[in-house]
């Protein structure tokens, strides 16, 4: 069955980049169905999706506003994975990180890291 | 940006009860509609899809309706294990959540 695994560190620094990885078994990130996603969860924005990759003859990457200067999402074909990176991060960016797959409807779903952002 | 609310914000009710939650979508979202249950510690998982379709492997006691702005996630009976948070999730127009319910045991 189709299963994410999540790796990162839980503490990251005020004004320092956020990193999260997620590896795929069970599908292919270069899958012309599916698309993967990052979405967090926090007791003050709830559930907010903040961006996705997927692949239709070539790469596409889409954006939530609210964090569109600041993140970048990458696909990794080599090892099946992608990847969060968030930069400038202040303490409202402080939730629990998922990676997620979609396209539309989410119904495979990391473990989940809390990352804090504290010096 | 679409905007879901859901209502109400607590549902307390006993094992064996029907639930009966609320989505209200800002605009029309058409049936790109989903719903989800959350445990407490635990990643959500989709009940539903498409506003009525059920996720593979959920129990037929869930069901969805709905099309447009309003939209109800039913369960006819209570389980144990049913008393958690929902959220439902709009694909329409880029990916929004609601607030959730959370059924709690009365």
């Amino acid at each position: 069955q189709v299963q994410l695994q999540q790796s990162g560190p839980g503490l990251v620094k005020p004004s320092q980049t956020l990193s999260l990885t997620c590896a795929i078994s069970g599908d292919s990130i270069s899958s012309n169905s599916a698309a993967w996603n990052w979405i967090r969860e926090s007791p003050s924005r709830g559930l907010e999706w903040l961006g996705r990759t997927y692949y239709r003859s070539k790469w596409y990457n889409d954006y939530a506003v609210s964090v569109k200067s600041r993140i970048t999402i990458n696909p990794d074909t080599s090892k099946n994975q992608f990847s969060l990176l968030l930069n400038s991060v202040t303490p409202e960016d402080t939730a629990i990180y998922y990676c997620v797959r979609g396209p539309a409807a989410f119904d495979i779903w990391g473990q989940g890291t809390m990352v804090t952002v504290s010096s | 940006e679409i905007v879901l609310t859901q209502s109400p914000g607590t549902l307390s009710l006993s094992p064996g009860e029907r639930a009966t939650l609320s989505c209200r979508a800002s605009q029309s979202v058409s049936s790109y509609l989903a719903w989800y249950q959350q445990r407490p510690g635990q990643a959500p998982r989709l009940l539903i899809y498409g506003a009525s379709s059920g996720a593979t492997g959920i129990p037929d006691r869930f069901s969805g309706s709905g099309s447009g702005t309003d939209f109800t996630l039913t369960i006819s009976r209570l389980e144990p294990e049913d008393f958690a948070v929902y959220y439902c999730q709009q694909y329409s127009n880029s990916l929004t959540f609601g607030g959730g319910t959370k059924v709690e045991i009365k």
